[in-house]
């Protein structure tokens, strides 16, 4: 069952520009979120989770349980932001359900 | 830091052939996972293990099997390698009550 959904596969902005990754999930409790991150021959690590409410590298995630979404968001893309972005959700004993994943692409 | 770390990065195998992918934690974490990652289809779970002796399936168990003797080490098995299973294979930990995963570097495992 798809319980993390991540609409757009490739979004490419210019530098400077907003950027915002949708991310929407399946479940009628309290949900436990994350943004995964990929960069270019790098593993992938943890960026930011819901419960912390921090800004990571100027992104930001609000948990809206209303919309059942948890979309990311950073006002001024820089270069550095080219990665494969993942939301995932906690579905129970620490097992995660990642999405589709997100290919960003800023353009200088 | 933790570290996770995986034998090997590229893997080239024949079909049906038996192929083991190891990996190691350095941080005594309970929690291993195996995930197979493909483009357009994100990371999908294949097994999980919280202890030593442990395993679970995830949602594409299908093929593969595990192991796990030692805490530190987890390791993948596909019993007689397919085409289908061409594909990126990463491998993470976690304490039990925390939910950050740590990765590995990956495998890309191509099954000709």
């Amino acid at each position: 069952a798809q319980r993390v959904t991540q609409p757009e596969k490739l979004l490419s902005v210019f530098k400077g520009a907003p950027v915002e990754l949708k991310c929407n999930y399946s479940y009628s409790g309290s949900p436990e979120l994350f943004w995964y991150v990929q960069y270019s021959r790098q593993r992938l690590q943890l960026l930011l989770r819901h419960i912390s409410r921090e800004s990571i590298k100027g992104f930001t995630a609000d948990l809206n349980k209303g919309e059942t979404s948890f979309h990311l968001k950073k006002p001024f893309a820089q270069e550095e932001d080219s990665a494969m972005y993942y939301c995932a959700f906690n579905y129970g004993n620490n097992r995660l359900a990642f999405g589709k994943g997100n290919q960003v692409v800023v353009i200088p | 830091d933790v570290k996770v770390t995986q034998s090997s990065r590229y893997l080239v195998k024949r079909t049906g052939e038996k192929v083991f992918l190891e990996c190691v934690q350095d941080m005594d974490h309970e929690n291993m996972f195996w995930y197979r990652q493909d483009p357009g289809l994100g990371l999908r779970l294949i097994y999980f293990s919280y202890d030593v002796k442990m395993k679970e399936k995830g949602d594409i168990p299908e093929g593969y099997s595990v192991s796990r003797e030692k805490k530190e080490r987890f390791s993948l098995i596909l019993e007689s390698a397919s085409t289908n299973q061409t594909s990126m294979y990463l491998c993470a930990s976690s304490y039990p009550q925390v939910n950050e995963q740590f990765f590995g570097p990956g495998t890309r495992l191509t099954v000709l």
